[in-house]
């Protein structure tokens, strides 16, 4: 079976910098992404780490550790437009994508 | 182009009915899936499609039928509906499984089953 673990939520203040976590245990590795949905919508591609290090892509940013089974995304400079969910999710072969449940993340002005 | 669309966007359905969730995308995407979304559980992968022919189940594909008899389509059918598919289903697609990493998703068809 598949486990990916990641917070439920987090709080923060417009300019802050939030980490989101996820610890996978998983039958099959290949990767790890993250995705952000707004309110219920559909969901969108943020990232992708295939190999250890840090991905950086504008304000957000994304690191992997694969001897760890441990991910995060990093966002700075945080906007009242990144109140949304974010979804780690593990390719865990060359036809599945397995998600974690999901961590809100609320920005406060 | 329009990417992924999904039709219809709500449904209502009594126990027992069935009925068709439709998806298309117009991006020649190979891979294409079917997901659904339950609160505090994610994206659970229902069925998927490497390409035109074939398809293969998810994790949770009790309950569901799926055909992809071209590219561009992929409907998902409930063959008697139940209260426990009362869920939000997105449909998604990637150029290839080499791509599988990066998914175009739907709009999503919010189900309810009474």
């Amino acid at each position: 079976g598949q486990s990916l673990e990641q917070p439920s939520e987090v709080t923060a203040v417009e300019g802050a910098i939030v980490q989101i976590n996820c610890t996978y245990q998983t039958s099959g590795f290949y990767g790890l992404s993250w995705y952000q949905q707004h309110d219920g919508g559909a969901p969108t591609f943020l990232s992708y780490n295939a190999l250890d290090g840090l991905e950086e892509t504008g304000r957000f940013s994304s690191f992997l550790s694969r001897s760890d089974s441990y991910g995060y995304l990093l966002l700075q400079e945080l906007q009242m437009k990144d109140s949304a969910s974010y979804f780690c999710a593990v390719r865990v072969n060359d036809y599945k994508l397995s998600f974690g449940a999901g961590t809100t993340v609320t920005v406060r002005a | 182009n329009a990417g992924v669309t999904q039709t219809p966007k709500f449904q209502v359905l009594k126990t027992g009915q069935s009925m068709t969730l439709q998806c298309a995308q117009d991006m020649n995407h190979e891979y294409m899936s079917w997901y659904r979304q339950d609160p505090g559980m994610g994206l659970r992968l229902i069925h998927y499609s490497v390409g035109a022919g074939i398809t293969d189940q998810g994790e949770v594909p009790n309950g569901y039928n799926v055909s992809r008899s071209t590219t561009e389509d992929f409907p998902l059918r409930l063959l008697s509906a139940a209260p426990s598919q009362t869920s939000v289903y997105f449909c998604a697609s990637s150029y290839g499984t080499g791509d599988l990493y990066e998914q175009y998703f739907g709009p999503g068809t919010r189900l309810t089953v009474t």
